[in-house]
């Protein structure tokens, strides 16, 4: 069973600060993907990234892949409380279909 | 942009009622999912179909079933509702092949007393 571990659970920071969040794993992926999901609402894809080493941009949020494909990191430049909501990193392995979901990171920002 | 619509947004049933959850896409989509969320656990896969009349069990397909006539339409049952499926349920949908993200649905949050 593969499995991806998120970290930090919860965290929650002052509007103008960084963050990092990880999504780490013993297995192989052959894609990940990034979601956030806001209270009451189903996730919304934010990022996917396929290739060992790669990193996206995507305004202030960078994300990156790790070059063995078996963990990823999300890092938001100076956080601001529309950035608020759990992320959620997703890992597909063999299959076509399946995605392996983390628990997820909670994140609030604090105005 | 596709939209994916779950019939209801909150339901309360009664213990040993049987329950349907139902979502809709208005895309050709072929891959379609069903997930619950609880605090702590994450999202569990229940079923998926790949293809109209086709489904395959997910993670936890215990007390559960599904059924999709149309490809447009994937039902979730809970064929006799217990307290432990009590939960927020997510339907979502996927063009094939390997790198396509998921389109989620708003979710349905289930309460069964």
């Amino acid at each position: 069973t593969q499995l991806l571990e998120q970290s930090p659970q919860f965290l929650s920071i002052q509007e103008g600060e960084n963050l990092t969040v990880y999504c780490n794993s013993s297995s192989v992926f052959s894609s990940l993907q990034w979601y956030r999901q806001e209270p009451g609402e189903g996730p919304v894809l934010l990022v996917t990234v396929v290739t060992g080493g790669e990193v996206k941009k995507l305004k202030r949020l960078t994300f990156q892949f790790g070059d063995a494909r078996k963990d990823s990191s999300l890092h938001i430049t100076a956080a601001q409380p529309g950035d608020t909501g759990l992320y959620l990193c997703a890992g597909r392995g063999g299959s076509n279909y399946k995605l392996t979901f983390g628990k997820g990171t909670l994140l609030t920002v604090n105005p | 942009d596709v939209k994916v619509t779950q019939s209801s947004r909150y339901l309360v049933k009664r213990t040993g009622e049987k329950v349907f959850l139902e979502c809709v896409q208005d895309m050709d989509h072929e891959n379609m999912f069903w997930y619950r969320q609880d605090p702590g656990l994450g999202l569990r896969l229940i079923y998926f179909s790949y293809d109209v009349k086709m489904k395959e069990k997910g993670d936890i397909p215990e007390g559960y079933s599904v059924s999709r006539e149309k490809k447009e339409r994937f039902s979730l049952i809970l064929e006799s509702a217990s307290t432990n499926q009590t939960s927020m349920y997510l339907c979502a949908t996927q063009l094939p092949g390997g790198l396509y993200g998921y389109t989620f649905g708003s979710g349905t949050r289930l309460t069964v007393v």
